[in-house]
Order: structure tokens, then sequence, then C-alpha cells
């Protein structure tokens, strides 16, 4: 098992181009999410989903678009970069339990990135 | 809507001590709650989770207990070691997941 995989690790772009963080799981989780980590605020959700096909958004989803077409990949575009999207980028996935919510989450490596 | 707290935000102590990290959360109702580790440049790794209907949970040197009714989970690592620097994330899953702010953690040899 792979786990949760992203690429790029590390990214730099220019303000206003856009790009596509990758990430997928091979551990036919049902649930995926897109976190970004920033100095003194944590990890802060941006979107996520329950299934293929099913998206929503999360506290901070401006500016980023998700689908999930395959159990296995959850893309998160950036549609036009701007310098306060710069920022450590974590996709995670989990299972659900009959009537606990989902599981522990697993996460990737991360893609660092940095808009100029 | 949820909010996450961890005390303290840093600790340094030396090898060999016990010590307690805490995470508090506003909403009780919860599925579980989830403690990772973060070292500087890295990704997250699962330490522990433990169930909303569960007390405690432990691996190795580390137990974690949760009170859902007082909003509280602590984290205890027993005979510290150098290995144990890094940051420590408690994460409440209700409706989502959220993270608290973590504890950065040094112990000195």
């Amino acid at each position: 098992n792979a786990g949760v995989t992203q690429t790029p690790k590390f990214q730099v772009l220019k303000t206003g181009q856009s790009m596509t963080l990758q990430c997928a799981q091979d551990m036919n989780h049902e649930y995926m999410s897109w976190y970004r980590q920033d100095p003194g605020m944590g990890l802060r959700l941006i979107h996520y989903s329950v299934g293929a096909g099913i998206t929503d958004q999360g506290e901070v989803p401006n500016g980023y678009n998700v689908s999930r077409s395959t159990t296995e990949d959850f893309p998160l575009r950036l549609l036009s970069a701007a310098p306060s999207q710069t920022s450590v980028y974590f996709c995670a996935s989990s299972y659900s339990r009959s009537g606990q919510g989902f599981y522990e989450q697993y996460f990737g490596p991360g893609t660092r990135l940095t808009v100029t | 809507k949820q909010e996450v707290t961890q005390i303290p935000a840093a600790l340094s102590v030396p090898e060999g001590e016990n010590l307690v990290l805490n995470c508090s959360f506003t909403d009780s109702a919860i599925y579980n709650l989830q403690w990772f580790r973060q070292d500087p440049g890295k990704g997250l790794t699962s330490l522990l989770l433990i169930q909303s209907s569960q007390r405690e949970q432990t691996s190795g040197r580390l137990n974690a207990s949760l009170d859902k009714s007082s909003g509280r989970s602590t984290l205890y690592i027993a005979a510290s070691q150098p290995g144990d620097s890094a940051t420590y994330l408690c994460a409440v899953h209700g409706q989502n997941f959220v993270f608290g702010p973590g504890t950065r953690l040094s112990v000195l040899p």
C-alpha cells in the first residue's frame, strides 16, 4: 500500500497562474479532504468528499475547486493563484464505520506551494 | 462551530520526564478524537484515536484520555526522549474534522 500520495512536493507559481495539486489513495477510503497549514493558524479544511461524485466546502474554500470522479483521486485546483494561497497543502483520507462517523485520518506528505 | 484549543503552545522538558499535553473542544457531539505528531517540514503521523464511547487508549509510552462531557482530552507521554520532540496536534471529528493549533514539544538530552 502506498497510502496517500501527493504531487508535486514543491511548487512555485506566479500570481494569476492556475494549477492542480494531485492526491491519490489506494485504501478504498470513502472520505477524502484537503487542508492548508499556515504558521499560527493550524490546519484548516478547504474541501472534502464523502464519496465519488460528492464534494462539499470546508472552512476556507474560496479560490479552490475540487472534483471526485473516482474513489482513488481527489485533485485540488487553484483557479488564479494569489500570494495568500502560499501554504503547505495536505490531503487526507478516511473510512466510515456504521454509526461512528469516519474513522482515523491518514495524511499525505504535503505540497509546499509558494505564490509570488 | 467547533473550536479546538491546545495548552501549552510550547513545552521544553529534560529527557526522562513524564508530561501531559491538553486538548479542549467546545462541542461535545463528536464521533472521535485523534492525536497526531508532526515533525518539522513533514506530514502528520497518527498516534492514537479515541472513539467517543471510550475513555482512553494506550500505545507504548503514550496514553490518551477523553472526557467528552467536559470537552477535554489529554495525551500523556511517559519517560520522554529526545526523539519525542515534535509538534503534537489533536483533531476532533464531529460534523467535520477540526484541528487544534498544536503543542510544540522539545525534549532536551
